[in-house]
């Protein structure tokens, strides 16, 4: 079945510090990445997102996120968080053939950034 | 610009008590879905559809219906609420074509007692 890890759950940075969140998924054909952000109480938010050409992808607020497609990865990163960067961060793959247009999300990863 | 709205924001149900949550979309999406978010869990998926008249389930569509007589509208519809169910559900649409990003309500909050 097709699944999405995101290996840190909880994550706590000092302000300026660098964040790279994990991302991997256990599909073979073609997919859609997506990193999705949710600050507290809201909605979930696009950060970014990949479907094709040059793999290292920038989104919104100094993301960026790489996809390695020999290790099924898409990994976020910023190089110095802010105290506004705390919230929770979601990984998503669209699984974009047969037919098949369902996303699936990681189980999260709660970043807190310490002022 | 509307996007996804869902009703209501929050809801207090008793156990066996039914009710539907309200979600419509006017960007012409093909793709809907509901999702229910509990900690530690992420988001799960509990039902999808493709289009009008088309609905599967997802991963997690025991207790729930769906039904989409219409693209702009996906209602989520719980028969027997139980406790289990306290949860903060979401709503998605998203296009079929292109890179189909996933556009999301505000959500409902859920409680069952």
């Amino acid at each position: 079945a097709q699944s999405v890890s995101q290996h840190n759950h909880h994550v706590i940075l000092s302000e300026a510090a660098s964040l790279e969140l994990g991302c991997n998924y256990s599909y073979g054909g073609t997919v859609n990445l997506f990193w999705y952000v949710q600050y507290p109480g809201q909605h979930l938010q696009l950060l970014l997102k990949y479907f094709s050409g040059d793999p290292l992808v920038k989104g919104i607020k100094g993301f960026e996120a790489e996809f390695i497609k020999s290790k099924f990865s898409f990994n976020l990163r910023k190089p110095s968080v802010q105290w506004s960067d705390t919230a929770e961060y979601f990984c998503a793959v669209n699984f974009a053939t047969s037919g098949t247009y369902k996303y699936i999300f990681g189980t999260g990863t709660r970043l807190k950034v310490l002022a | 610009n509307a996007g996804v709205t869902q009703t209501p924001k929050f809801q207090v149900l008793k156990t066996g008590q039914s009710m539907t949550l309200q979600c419509a979309q006017d960007m012409n999406h093909e793709y809907m879905s509901w999702y229910r978010q509990d900690p530690g869990m992420g988001l799960r998926l509990i039902h999808y559809s493709v289009g009008a008249g088309i609905t599967d389930q997802g991963e997690v569509p025991n207790g729930y219906n769906v039904s989409r007589s219409t693209t702009e509208d996906f209602p989520l519809r719980l028969l027997s609420a139980a406790p289990s169910q306290t949860s903060v559900y979401f709503c998605a649409s998203s296009s079929v074509g292109g890179v189909p990003e996933a556009f999301f309500g505000q959500g409902t909050r859920l409680t069952v007692v």
